[in-house]
């Protein structure tokens, strides 16, 4: 399996702009997350799915950011409008059901000017 | 609720000297903990697990850590630092009925010649 797939790895936009973040998860697995990280406030998981359906949204900061996830193979994360606060480096995360570990992507370095 | 405090944000250690990276835990239910490492511009991967079986867990590249229920503790140990070891470590807990990770702010381990 190539692992979690995670497109941009890199996104520079303005403030204002829309921002879309995708994941695939690993084949098979029924749980996907979504993490933020930065140096302030460390690794922040904003939201997880099982089996499509989002389970825990309390970590989303605010209205702007949504996360959807249409089908077992793909998840987006979208920012609306971005912000420079939104700056950070963003990780998808899957696992299989009572396997306990999460397999996690490569990331997206999100900057907003 | 869980949460993780990791002594020491940066540590640092000779080639060939003992690795000790320190985690506490805090949990109202039997815990399970992990020890994940995150090299530059990568995602987390995961080092070592426990899940109730021994205490003593062997993780891959010689690490390994120890589940003390009465020093609430899972520190991360290797006998022999390599320069390949240089990276970012984090603790995690989730509690047994949910799939959340509560990670900890993270250890920057540096390994000198």
């Amino acid at each position: 399996d190539a692992g979690v797939i995670q497109s941009p790895r890199h996104e520079v936009t303005e403030m204002g702009q829309e921002v879309t973040l995708r994941c695939k998860p690993i084949s098979g697995h029924d749980y996907l997350f979504w993490y933020r990280q930065t140096m302030m406030r460390g690794l922040e998981l904003l939201i997880y799915f099982n089996n499509n359906v989002p389970i825990d949204d309390s970590g989303m900061p605010e209205d702007r950011f949504s996360a959807k996830m249409p089908n077992a193979s793909f998840s987006t994360l979208k920012i609306q409008p971005s912000e420079p606060r939104d700056s950070a480096v963003y990780f998808c995360a899957s696992s299989g059901l009572a396997e306990y570990t999460q397999y996690f992507g490569p990331g997206t370095r999100l900057t907003v000017l | 609720a869980q949460s993780v405090t990791q002594l020491g944000s940066h540590v640092s250690v000779s080639e060939g000297a003992l690795v000790l990276l320190r985690c506490n835990y805090s949990s109202s239910v039997p815990p399970y903990l992990f020890w994940y490492v995150q090299y530059p511009n990568q995602g987390l991967q995961l080092l070592l697990k426990y899940t109730s079986a021994a205490t003593l867990v062997k993780g891959i590249n010689g690490f390994e850590a120890e589940f003390k229920k009465s020093e609430t503790s899972f520190h991360l140990t290797k006998p022999s630092a390599h320069m390949s070891d240089a990276a970012e470590y984090f603790c995690a807990v989730s509690a047994r009925n949910t799939d959340k990770l509560i990670f900890g702010t993270g250890t920057r381990l540096q390994v000198f010649p």
